[in-house]
């Protein structure tokens, strides 16, 4: 079936880089997100792939995807302490089913 | 994009009642769907809000647990039914504009904790 995992909490310091990762077992998935929570608030996107693209990026934020290894990764340049938040791995499907990951809850020190 | 606000925010209700919850979206969208998102875990899709015809819903999540309502293109309501503690949960309504599969967005959720 599928399932999308990734680790519970990262922990860096202000200005380092960060590296949040996802692994997914549906390669099949046409899309894949990255997403944002903040604390009380909604899931805010963030950035997306498509499947057949290795990378993407959008000023601060670099993703990769590795299909061979079905790995996604999110990388935040320049991590400041705004970036605290949960980030969650999602892969999107057609017929708009989208299936998320657990969340990395990201914790930037100053 | 399209802006979206969840009433209530939050809740504390008691075993054995019922919370309606209402998502509007600030325009038009054919797309509307519910989310459950369980303390510490991932989102999970309850249904999706048909406009004009029954919901229809995820292995798991049934009709007269989760009835949802969508008069309009812009408004659904989810109700949580005879509720226990292990409904406690972060509600959340997402829409997608348009034809734009790839671009889905979150309402701030409704949070619910029942005693």
């Amino acid at each position: 079936g599928e399932d999308v995992e990734q680790s519970l909490f990262l922990s860096v310091r202000e200005g380092d880089s960060s590296v949040i990762n996802c692994t997914y077992t549906d390669s099949s998935s046409t899309y894949l997100y990255w997403y944002k929570q903040e604390p009380g608030a909604g899931l805010q996107l963030l950035t997306y792939i498509f499947s057949n693209m290795d990378m993407k990026q959008d000023q601060r934020l670099t993703v990769l995807l590795n299909k061979k290894d079905k790995h996604l990764s999110l990388r935040i340049a320049d991590t400041q302490t705004g970036d605290s938040a949960i980030y969650f791995c999602a892969e999107g499907f057609g017929g708009f089913k989208t299936i998320f990951g657990a969340g990395t809850r990201l914790f930037v020190k100053a | 994009s399209a802006v979206i606000s969840q009433k209530p925010s939050r809740d504390i209700c008691q075993r054995g009642t019922s919370l309606t919850i209402q998502c509007q979206v600030d325009s038009q969208v054919t797309m509307m769907f519910w989310y459950r998102q369980q303390p510490g875990q991932s989102l999970t899709l309850i249904a999706t809000a048909n406009q004009g015809s029954e919901a229809t819903y995820e292995s798991g999540f049934v009709i007269d647990k989760f009835p949802i309502s969508r008069p309009n293109l812009t408004f659904s309501t989810l109700t949580v039914s005879n509720m226990s503690p292990e409904d406690s949960s972060i509600y959340l309504c997402s829409v997608v504009p348009g034809q734009k599969v790839e671009t889905q967005y979150f309402g701030p959720g409704t949070r619910l904790l029942v005693l």
